[in-house]
């Protein structure tokens, strides 16, 4: 599975738009990118998946570039509740694949007031 | 329930006891997997389940750790003899469908049980 990095801690403000970029150079064909967002004391939650161009839903919007080579997660007009690790995956649908996802440290994003 | 469950949600064990990890998944959901998250550090896979069937334990780290799904909803982590280096939080996640770590199939985690080991 393809090894992604990121930041390891971003600050930003309410009400501000964060971008958090992530880097997967050697993302494979059948790869998919996902992020998964992650409070204290609870487990992951997934955010959004993707896997070209721009990804949108009620919470963030992903954009792939043409390469595949990044991502980047967009949180629209942060709020406090936002703070958080955030984790970029990326996996692929091969039947020999038993779907386990691969975290590297993730962002952590402080939002302050 | 409405989402994963995990019990207990804390377990402070002496080094050398056996632990019980239980996790009950949403109902319905084929796939069920285990991680482990060490502080500071993104979870680690350990094993995974479709239904009873355990089809990757690739990820247990000794053989003092057993997983197990007998009827294909609840399962249980036990992990022997436990050491310090055990200490984490167990995190269970399902999912709907067959398992990929692509497109669909989301997974759902639960909110951990903290294992601490003195």
């Amino acid at each position: 599975l393809a090894k992604t990095t990121q930041p390891i801690s971003m600050d930003s403000y309410e009400g501000q738009e964060v971008n958090i970029t992530c880097s997967h150079n050697n993302i494979a064909t059948n790869d998919y990118i996902t992020w998964y967002q992650q409070f204290p004391s609870q487990g992951p939650r997934f955010i959004i998946q993707g896997y070209k161009t721009k990804v949108t839903n009620e919470v963030a919007s992903l954009f792939i570039p043409a390469d595949r080579k990044s991502s980047t997660l967009s949180l629209p007009r942060v709020s406090l509740s936002d703070t958080a690790v955030y984790y970029c995956l990326v996996g692929d649908k091969h039947p020999s694949n038993t779907g386990k996802l691969i975290f590297g440290q993730g962002t952590t994003l402080q939002v302050k007031p | 329930g409405a989402g994963v469950s995990q019990s207990p949600r804390y377990k402070v064990a002496k080094r050398g006891q056996d632990v019980a990890l239980r996790c009950d998944p949403i109902s319905g959901h084929v796939s069920l997997f285990w991680y482990q998250q060490a502080l500071g550090q993104g979870p680690e896979f350990l094993t995974y389940f479709q239904n009873e069937a355990q089809l990757d334990k690739s990820g247990l780290p000794s053989d003092r750790f057993f997983a197990e799904r007998p009827e294909g909803s609840v399962s249980t982590l036990k992990i022997q003899r436990t050491q310090q280096e055990d200490s984490a939080v167990y995190l269970c996640a399902s999912s709907l469908g067959l398992a990929t770590s692509g497109g669909g199939n989301e997974q759902f985690f639960g909110p951990g049980t903290r294992l601490t080991v003195l």
